[in-house]
């Protein structure tokens, strides 16, 4: 059972494009939401992160948009660059439970010069 | 450097060895977990331990033997590889209490291939 399903698998964006990439969850426990950012050959590392009592949560050009009611959330990269181009994973967790990491199965950015 | 650190990078190893994975974290950490993240990207938790003491332990085949002697270190030994153990496995640390989650730090992963 997939707990965390991420969309797209991969994506191709140009220069300056907004890249979209969607998760949705099936436990309601959840109750903490992260992105992680891996590039080749290193560890993923912790992009930014959402709790479910906020609707959205921007960091610079990066930007999760939370539905609590659809159990969806998003992340938007806005202006894309090349140095963007990487694997990005969804997760999410129960921070009074286990508080065990659940991953999306990645989605490859690639942006385009 | 403040880090979570794996040894070795690469491990290319026969089928039916037996090999070890360290793994050190000095962030002061108390929680540290092994991820296996097979071929198609999929990263799958394996087990964790909060200050020497296993918590989680997902179904893994016992093949699989974690190890923590302190909190600062997770080691993984596997014995009898299989060509389906070949994956990166990756360790990672973070300050429980604080919500595993907002710090999870991660090393850069062993590349373990079983021929």
């Amino acid at each position: 059972q997939q707990q965390v399903k991420q969309s797209p698998q991969s994506l191709i964006v140009q220069k300056g494009g907004i890249s979209i990439i969607n998760c949705a969850y099936e436990n309601t426990a959840f109750d903490y939401f992260p992105w992680y950012q891996q590039f080749p050959g290193k560890g993923p590392a912790l992009l930014i992160a959402i709790r479910p009592d906020v609707s959205e949560k921007k960091e610079g050009r990066f930007t999760i948009s939370f539905n609590k009611s659809a159990k969806q959330f998003s992340l938007h990269i806005m202006d894309s660059q090349p140095g963007d181009s990487a694997t990005y994973f969804c997760a999410a967790s129960n921070l009074g439970g286990s508080e065990k990491l659940v991953f999306g199965k990645g989605t490859k950015l690639t942006v385009n010069p | 450097d403040t880090a979570v650190s794996q040894t070795p990078k690469y491990l290319v190893t026969q089928m039916g060895n037996d090999k070890s994975i360290k793994c050190e974290q000095n962030l002061g950490h108390d929680t540290m977990y092994w991820y296996k993240q097979d071929s198609k990207k999929f990263l799958k938790i394996m087990f964790s331990y909060n200050n020497k003491e296993l918590i989680i332990n997902e179904t893994v085949p016992n093949r699989f033997s974690p190890k923590s002697p302190d909190k600062a270190h997770l080691n993984l030994h596997i014995n009898s590889l299989e060509l389906g153990d070949s994956a990166v496995y990756f360790c990672a640390s973070s300050p429980k209490g604080q919500g595993s989650a907002y710090g999870y730090t991660f090393g850069s992963g062993t590349r373990l291939t079983v021929v």
